[in-house]
């Protein structure tokens, strides 16, 4: 069935420095790919997205590129600062946008 | 401002019982979920609808059930509660992408109900 990995499970990073999370999908159907950012103790919020026909996006310190040929898509966090420790989902969606496969997130903490 | 509230934050209830779990959205948003989330397995659908009265399943739906009698409210049910169903419920709503040009399909959450089952 449709599933979507996500790596790593954890990461730690120094303030400042960079972090990558990867996602893999398995469904070449899937054109739109969201990413949430979760709080402790707060819902699920959505910081970035992109869709299909686009391999990269942009907002502030937040990208995220995509590679339909290999099925896989990644965010990446650059300057990061405390405030980005959270968990993070990303997430395909299949049929018209009503199915989303979210993967098993991954939990960032930023050291100061 | 967009708002998805559910009935309650904490839930203490025992095994066999009957328990319900009740989602509102204020933004006429057509599709409405229902997910569960726990520790390394990130959110996993249980249920979504994308209509009044419709109802799809979805990955986990064993021993749930929605009701969806109204546009703005979505209900989980959980016929008899068991202590593997303790849990974290998020439910979410988003707009119809096929019908609404405003939607890239975003799904705005509520604030989540912990359940546990005694």
């Amino acid at each position: 069935g449709e599933n979507v990995e996500q790596h790593p499970s954890t990461l730690s990073v120094q303030e400042g420095d960079s972090a990558v999370i990867k996602c893999t999908y398995s469904d070449s159907a899937s054109n739109y790919f969201p990413w949430y950012k979760q709080e402790l103790g707060k819902r699920p919020q959505l910081i970035i997205d992109i869709r299909s026909n686009v391999g990269e996006k942009k907002d502030q310190r937040i990208a995220v590129t995509l590679n339909k040929t290999a099925k896989h898509f990644s965010l990446h966090i650059t300057e990061t600062q405390p405030e980005d420790s959270a968990v993070y989902f990303c997430a395909a969606t299949y049929t018209g946008g009503f199915k989303t496969i979210f993967g098993a997130g991954t939990r960032l903490f930023v050291k100061a | 401002d967009v708002k998805v509230t559910q009935s309650s934050r904490y839930l203490v209830k025992r095994t066999g019982e009957k328990v319900f779990l009740e989602c509102v959205q204020d933004m006429d948003h057509e599709n409405m979920f229902w997910y569960r989330q726990d520790p390394g397995l990130g959110l996993r659908l249980i249920y979504f609808s994308y209509d009044v009265k419709m109802k799809e399943k979805g990955d986990i739906p064993e021993g749930y059930s929605v009701s969806r009698e109204k546009k703005e409210r979505f209900s989980l049910i959980l016929e008899s509660a068991s202590t593997n169903q303790t849990s974290m419920y998020l439910c979410a709503s988003s707009l119809d992408i096929r019908t609404s040009a405003r939607s890239d399909g975003e799904q705005f959450f509520g604030p989540g109900t912990r359940l546990t089952v005694l």
